[in-house]
């Protein structure tokens, strides 16, 4: 099977734009999980998807959305950008009742 | 809520001989779940081994082996015979079910370097 797919791999953005990251994955997996890596922060939990639906959040402003389409591929959008959003996005998916994420390569932002 | 704690920033081994990196864990769950991810310079988050709380037995997968000890709420990586490739972070991470969802609570990492 193929892995979780991640575009883009590098983005570069400014200061008050929009960003949306794409996440497919593993097929069969109607899990999608996002996770935010930075220095300081280390990982750390965005939001699940399954079935279309947020079943969670973690504690990030509402700059910070996402979706997930009938085929369980999920978008992640983060809207005025600032400089703290540069990170190391990931993207990783489950079958339930696995436990088991599986990541992707994840996506590299740098915001100027 | 969980808690993922792993002490050593960095470790050094050398090439063929064995390695353990330490994580120690904090929950009020009778059943969970202990998992560790590598992470090379590429960044992709590399599963290798899973734990659950009720195995009686110690996780292995190749040369990767997780010692638990469940009353020390300890689950070490033991890599056995190092290999150059195993230079990278090493997660140690707890599956989380607050909040209606699974998600995974991560220590800080290691950073693994493998001399030759």
């Amino acid at each position: 099977k193929a892995g979780v797919t991640q575009t883009p791999r590098y983005l570069i953005k400014t200061r008050g734009q929009q960003v949306t990251l794409s996440c497919s994955p593993i097929s069969g997996h109607r899990s999608v999980s996002w996770y935010q890596q930075t220095p300081g922060q280390g990982l750390q939990f965005l939001f699940e998807y399954f079935s279309e639906t947020q079943r969670n959040k973690g504690n990030f402003p509402g700059r910070f959305s996402g979706r997930q389409f009938s085929n369980s591929r999920s978008e992640m959008n983060v809207s005025t950008l600032e400089l703290g959003d540069s990170a190391l996005y990931l993207c990783a998916s489950r079958a339930p009742p696995q436990e088991t994420q599986y990541f992707g390569p994840g996506t590299r932002l740098l915001v100027l | 809520a969980q808690k993922i704690t792993q002490t050593q920033p960095g470790m050094f081994v050398q090439e063929k001989e064995a390695v353990t990196l330490d994580c120690t864990y904090d929950t009020s769950d009778q059943s969970y779940g202990l998992f560790w991810y590598k992470q090379p310079s590429s960044g992709e988050m590399i599963f290798l081994i899973y734990q659950g709380s009720y195995d009686e037995q110690n996780a292995t997968e190749g040369r990767y082996s997780l010692n638990f000890q469940k009353a020390r709420k300890s689950a070490n990586l033991v890599i056995s015979a190092s290999q150059l490739g195993d230079s990278a972070m090493y997660f140690c991470a707890m599956r989380d079910l607050q909040g209606g969802s699974e998600k995974l609570v991560f220590g800080k990492g290691t950073k693994l370097t493998v001399n030759p």
